[in-house]
């Protein structure tokens, strides 16, 4: 069973277009972050959303963190093919204990074609 | 900002040999860090998380004896693949959370293992 599920899982669009990446769970999270990883390099932190109803926004993108801590939405307007990359959710559980580990969804993996 | 080395990016080794790969804290140190395994376009998988001083603790399905995993002091952690066989080939990045934060989690910038 997937704690977070992110979809979709392949996204290819022309630059220019907007999206829009969800992560879900029914677990409540006390933070939930968002990466960017490129081929070959590791995950790279984009946002850390805490709140509930939190946004935040970052040049083209917009991270939201649900009201009940338990989804978040990342939107990317006017997509750019430098946008392209696989982006990652990952969240702590409420419950997840002194270690702090991160829970990740599957990843979405996003061509922005020119 | 915080940086994590992580060393070597790539390796290439015999069936049944040994690999370890470093990952080291430059800047801040870590008490907690984490060991990932990724297939080509997936997302990371945990495999185990090491405290400085202590036994790492291994998620469900890896074994322990095959993923020796040591961190011996607060900057620095090393993952060995034993007895590598080539459905060890993998990528494998480490990511530290800063002692004393809640969010401060940073990335290697990974290990490409492969296993001839």
């Amino acid at each position: 069973t997937q704690l977070l599920e992110q979809s979709p899982q392949f996204l290819s669009i022309q630059e220019g277009e907007n999206l829009t990446v969800y992560c879900n769970s029914s677990s409540v999270f006390s933070s939930l972050q968002w990466y960017r990883q490129e081929p070959g390099e590791g995950p790279v932190l984009l946002v850390t959303v805490v709140t509930g109803g939190e946004v935040k926004k970052l040049k083209r993108l917009t991270f939201q963190f649900g009201d009940a801590r338990k989804d978040s939405s990342l939107h990317i307007t006017a997509a750019q093919p430098g946008d392209t990359g696989l982006y990652l959710c990952a969240g702590r559980r409420e419950s997840g204990g002194s270690n702090y580990k991160l829970t990740f969804g599957k990843g979405t993996l996003l061509t922005v074609n020119p | 900002g915080a940086v994590v080395s992580q060393h070597p990016s790539r390796v290439i080794c015999k069936s049944g040999t040994s690999v370890k790969i470093e990952c080291r804290s430059l800047d801040f140190q870590a008490t907690t860090m984490f060991w990932y395994r990724q297939f080509p376009k997936k997302s990371l998988m945990l495999m185990a998380t090491s405290n400085e001083g202590s036994k790492a603790t291994y998620e469900q399905g890896v074994e322990k004896d095959k993923f020796l995993i040591n961190h011996a002091s607060l900057t620095l952690s090393t993952l060995t693949v034993t007895s590598a066989h080539p459905e060890d080939s993998s990528f494998y990045i480490c990511s530290a959370r800063a002692t004393g934060t809640v969010y401060g989690y940073t990335f290697g910038s990974g290990t490409r293992l492969t296993v001839v």
